[in-house]
Formats: structure tokens, C-alpha cells, sequence
């Protein structure tokens, strides 16, 4: 069973559209994360979520926009896509509303042409 | 500021051989310390952690890490490397305490020659 699942696993979107990513785990945790990686590799929280409450709000464009509908689903959507917003999209998960092990998904790859 | 260094951008090492990576923080709270490997196409998956007590911690796949606290660093080791092992290896610090983002260094690319 996939602990920390997201879908899709690739996407390939014009500029301008709107696309959601989705997430869900199962591993019972009550802190949901989405992380960015870049080009570069680099990786950097947008978002954290705790029993369905936003706690981590990094400076992110207000077109991105997370919805938690439980503490088992962090959804993101991000509306008029830019080419800058090519990445791979990151779910996470961990234990607690403080540092703990996060677990990651297996990564939404965005493609914006 | 807190920040993760990982000197080392891209490392060639002869299956069979040791080796070791290495990371630097910069932390003023107790850290939390953590290494990730992210195969090409895939996600990341945790290798190990140090929170607290013994500063050489084991992980999976036959990789250590020794936490130095003088040093302010968190090196990952493993004594003899496998064509598997080629990845892209991340280190990550967070608080004790503080709400659970993590910061990440950039990345260590290891290749292994046959």
C-alpha cells in the first residue's frame, strides 16, 4: 500500500489553465505538507497543513491555493499557470503539528508550455 | 538564518569503494537532523534521523551518518557503495519544537563507476 500517494504523476498543461494536484495518505498522520523542487533540485515547503488547519504559509503566489477537506487529504490547485511553475510538486506527511520524520510522495511532475 | 550546506554538488565513486557525504547546518535551536535519497523519477525516501542520544545512527540500505555537533555537521557514510546507490542525496534540518518544516540542503548527485 502506498503510504503517501498523489496524483497525477505527470501533467502537461498550456500556460493559463487551471490544474489540481491531489494528495492522500494513510499512514494515520495529522500534518500534510506540499513541497516545490525545481529545476535546480532544490526543494522548499509552499504549504503545511495540521488537522485541516494552514500552520506553514511560505511566500507563495496566491494562485496556488491548498485545500485540506480532511487530515488525510492536502489538495492543491493552481490557477492561470505560468511557465515559472514548471516543477515537481511534492506531498508530505508526518506525526504531530511539530518537526518530526516527513514522508514524501512520489512527486506530481508539472509541465507548463 | 538556518540553512543546510552540502559542499559536494556531484561525486564519482567505484562500486566497491567507501563513501562519504557531506552536510553542514546552520541551526540556532536543537536540530533535527535527516538524510533523504531520491532516485531519478521518484520521490524522496528517508535513509535515517537523529533527534537525540547516540550521535552514529544507522539507516537503511547499509548507510550511517555521525552527528558533531562541534562541527555542525551531519556526514553520511557508507562503507561500500552499490551500483544502486546512484542518486540524488539530500540532507535536511528542523527544529525541536518548531512547527515541522523541514529546510534542505541542495542536493548531493552521486554517480558510481563499475
Amino acid at each position: 500500500d502506498t503510504a503517501v500517494s498523489q496524483t497525477p504523476k505527470y501533467l502537461v498543461t498550456q500556460m493559463g489553465n487551471d490544474k489540481s494536484i491531489k494528495c492522500e495518505q494513510n499512514l494515520g498522520h495529522d500534518t500534510m505538507y506540499w513541497y516545490k523542487q525545481d529545476s535546480k533540485k532544490f526543494l522548499k515547503i509552499m504549504f503545511s497543513y495540521n488537522n485541516k488547519e494552514l500552520i506553514i504559509n511560505e511566500t507563495v503566489p496566491n494562485r496556488f491555493s491548498p485545500k485540506s477537506p480532511d487530515k488525510a487529504h492536502l489538495n492543491l490547485h493552481i490557477n492561470s499557470l505560468e511557465l515559472g511553475d514548471s516543477a515537481v510538486y511534492f506531498c508530505a506527511s508526518s506525526l504531530g503539528r511539530y518537526t518530526n520524520t516527513i514522508y514524501f510522495g512520489e512527486g506530481s511532475w508539472l509541465t507548463v508550455v | 538564518a538556518q540553512s543546510v550546506t552540502q559542499p559536494d554538488i556531484h561525486i564519482t565513486v567505484s562500486e566497491g569503494a567507501s563513501l562519504e557525504l557531506r552536510c553542514n547546518y546552520s541551526y540556532g535551536a536543537t536540530p533535527y537532523l535527516f538524510w533523504y535519497v531520491q532516485s531519478p523519477g521518484q520521490g524522496l525516501q528517508l535513509l535515517l534521523k537523529y533527534f537525540s542520544g547516540d550521535t552514529l545512527v544507522q539507516g537503511i540500505k547499509g548507510f550511517e551518518a555521525e552527528f558533531k555537533r562541534s562541527q555542525s555537521s551531519f556526514n553520511l557514510r557508507k562503507p561500500s557503495v552499490h551500483w544502486s546507490d546512484a542518486a540524488e542525496y539530500f540532507c535536511a534540518v528542523g527544529a525541536k519544537g518548531s512547527q515541522g518544516n523541514l529546510i534542505f540542503g541542495k542536493g548531493t548527485k552521486l554517480s558510481v563507476k563499475p
